[in-house]
């Protein structure tokens, strides 16, 4: 594998119901991240992690649980979602955290969720 | 607060002609980067170029050129000898030097190649 690679691809789920989307980037990165894209609006910044440690948390609803046990890896748990919750959900990495420029962000295909 | 603009929602180009792609910024910071990535229909967001606004050249890479005029706050995209490849939705970020994980993106701009 190569790159940064996301799981499942698509995943459709009921109001009560928990799952979790996995993440995994093959780029020996320090720095990972949830985006989410939801139709018509702009990519949303969800969770910023460095060295495993969280940095943002962009007023996320608590049902949105992040969790990086190492570099490699970041999770988010999805519990008790809303319909509005549906989007493609997008995980990036970076060599950094801060890099003073041009510190571009790889992302991986995204994992589309449809909540009933 | 940085603010991303694209005016264009959809463009249609034949194949082998040139393409802009408009994108325009606000922001009070006299240091900053700009990106473009682009997303095909399969999801990925694919890192295409970057200028950081001290640059003086334009920045090139391959096919893809950005044309950066700082007074007017614009950093336009300029894809060259366009591929049915090049299909797909094309977005403007932008983050502050000091800060530069915050990508700030744009709405988008859909590009449909036709051969």
């Amino acid at each position: 594998e190569t790159g940064v690679t996301q799981t499942p691809r698509h995943l459709v789920m009921g109001m009560t119901n928990k799952k979790s989307l996995k993440c995994e980037q093959h780029l020996g990165h320090n720095a990972m991240y949830w985006y989410k894209q939801s139709a018509k609006k702009p990519l949303e910044l969800m969770f910023v992690y460095s060295l495993e440690e969280r940095v943002e948390n962009n007023s996320v609803p608590s049902r949105f649980s992040p969790e990086c046990p190492n570099s490699s890896h970041l999770f988010l748990h999805l519990h008790t979602l809303q319909p509005e919750d549906s989007a493609l959900y997008l995980c990036a990495s970076s060599q950094d955290l801060v890099a003073g420029g041009g510190n571009e962000q790889f992302f991986g295909p995204g994992t589309r969720l449809t909540v009933l | 607060a940085q603010k991303i603009t694209q005016t264009q929602p959809g463009m249609f180009v034949q194949e082998k002609e040139a393409v802009t792609l408009d994108c325009t910024y606000d922001t009070s910071d006299q240091s900053y980067g700009l990106f473009w990535y682009k997303q095909p229909s399969s999801g990925e967001m694919i890192f295409l170029i970057y200028q950081g606004s001290y640059d003086e050249q334009n920045a090139t890479e391959g096919r893809y050129s950005l044309n950066f005029q700082k007074a007017r706050k614009s950093a336009n995209l300029v894809i060259s000898a366009s591929q049915l490849g090049d299909s797909a939705m094309y977005f403007c970020a932008m983050t502050r030097r000091s800060n530069d994980y915050k990508l700030s993106f744009g709405a988008g701009t859909t590009v449909t190649v036709r051969a």
